[in-house]
C-alpha cells in the first residue's frame, strides 16, 4: 500500500520566517495529495491541496508544490505567525484511501 | 452547515469491553471512513464504507468492525477492547468514489480511553 514519509518532524521558525515540510511518497498511482492542519484537540483541517496534474497551487500564504517524478510534495508557508504553531499533516490518496504522514510540529516564536 | 458529526465526544471503557462509536456525514456525501489516531501520530486508515459495504481495510483485526446505513451515517464498533486501542477516532465523509471530487471533511472524533 501507500506510504508517506514527513519530515522533519518537529520545526522552529521565527515569526515572519518561511516554512518549509517535506513530503515522499511511494505509491505512483496516487494522484491527489492535502494537507491538513491540527490544533491540539481538534480535527484536522484541510489548508490546502493538490492534483497530481498540476505542479504548484498557491493561496495566499500557503503553497504546495509537487514534483511526480521524484514522488516528493512540500508545503511552504511564507510570513508565519504564532496562530500557524500546530501539527502539519501531509496526505496522499489512490483508489479514494487516504493515507498520511506522521506529522509535524511547527512551532512560531513570536 | 452540516458537517460531520460523531458521538459520543469522550468514553472511558474497560478492557475487554465492547464498545460502538457513531458518524454522521456532510451532507451530499455518501463515503464514511474511519481513522485511529493515537497520542503524537497521523491517523491510520482503519476502513472505509460505501453503499452500506467495506470497501477497504487498513491493517487493523477482526476486533474492529463497522456498518453503514442507508441515511449514509455509520458506526464503528470494537470489541474485547486492550489498553492499545486508547486513541482519537476520527470519522471522515467524502463524495461518492463515482465523482472526480476528493473533499474529504473530518469530524471531531471521539477520544476513547481504555482503563
Amino acid at each position: 500500500g501507500e506510504n508517506v514519509e514527513q519530515h522533519p518532524s518537529t520545526l522552529s521558525v521565527q515569526e515572519g520566517d518561511s516554512a518549509v515540510i517535506k513530503c515522499t511518497y511511494s505509491d505512483s498511482a496516487s494522484n491527489y495529495f492535502p494537507w491538513y492542519k491540527q490544533e491540539l484537540g481538534k480535527r484536522p483541517q484541510l489548508i490546502i491541496d493538490i492534483r497530481s496534474n498540476v505542479g504548484e497551487k498557491k493561496d495566499q500564504r500557503i503553497a504546495v508544490t509537487l514534483n511526480k517524478t521524484a514522488k516528493h510534495f512540500s508545503l511552504h508557508i511564507t510570513e508565519t505567525q504564532p496562530e500557524d504553531s500546530a501539527v502539519y499533516f501531509c496526505a496522499a490518496i489512490k483508489a479514494r484511501k487516504l493515507t498520511f504522514g506522521k506529522g509535524i510540529t511547527l512551532s512560531v516564536r513570536p | 452547515d452540516a458537517g460531520v458529526t460523531q458521538s459520543p465526544t469522550h468514553l472511558i471503557k474497560t478492557r475487554g469491553q465492547q464498545v460502538t462509536l457513531r458518524c454522521s456525514p456532510k451532507s451530499g456525501h455518501d463515503t464514511v471512513s474511519w481513522y485511529q489516531q493515537a497520542l503524537g501520530q497521523g491517523p491510520q486508515f482503519i476502513f472505509q464504507y460505501y453503499e452500506e459495504e467495506e470497501r477497504q481495510r487498513g491493517n487493523f483485526p477482526d476486533r474492529f468492525s463497522g456498518h453503514q446505513f442507508p441515511n449514509y451515517s455509520s458506526e464503528l464498533n470494537v470489541n474485547a477492547l486492550l489498553l492499545g486501542d486508547s486513541a482519537l477516532y476520527l470519522c471522515a465523509s467524502s463524495p461518492a468514489p463515482r465523482t472526480d471530487i476528493y473533499g474529504y471533511t473530518f469530524g471531531s472524533g471521539t477520544r476513547l480511553t481504555v482503563v
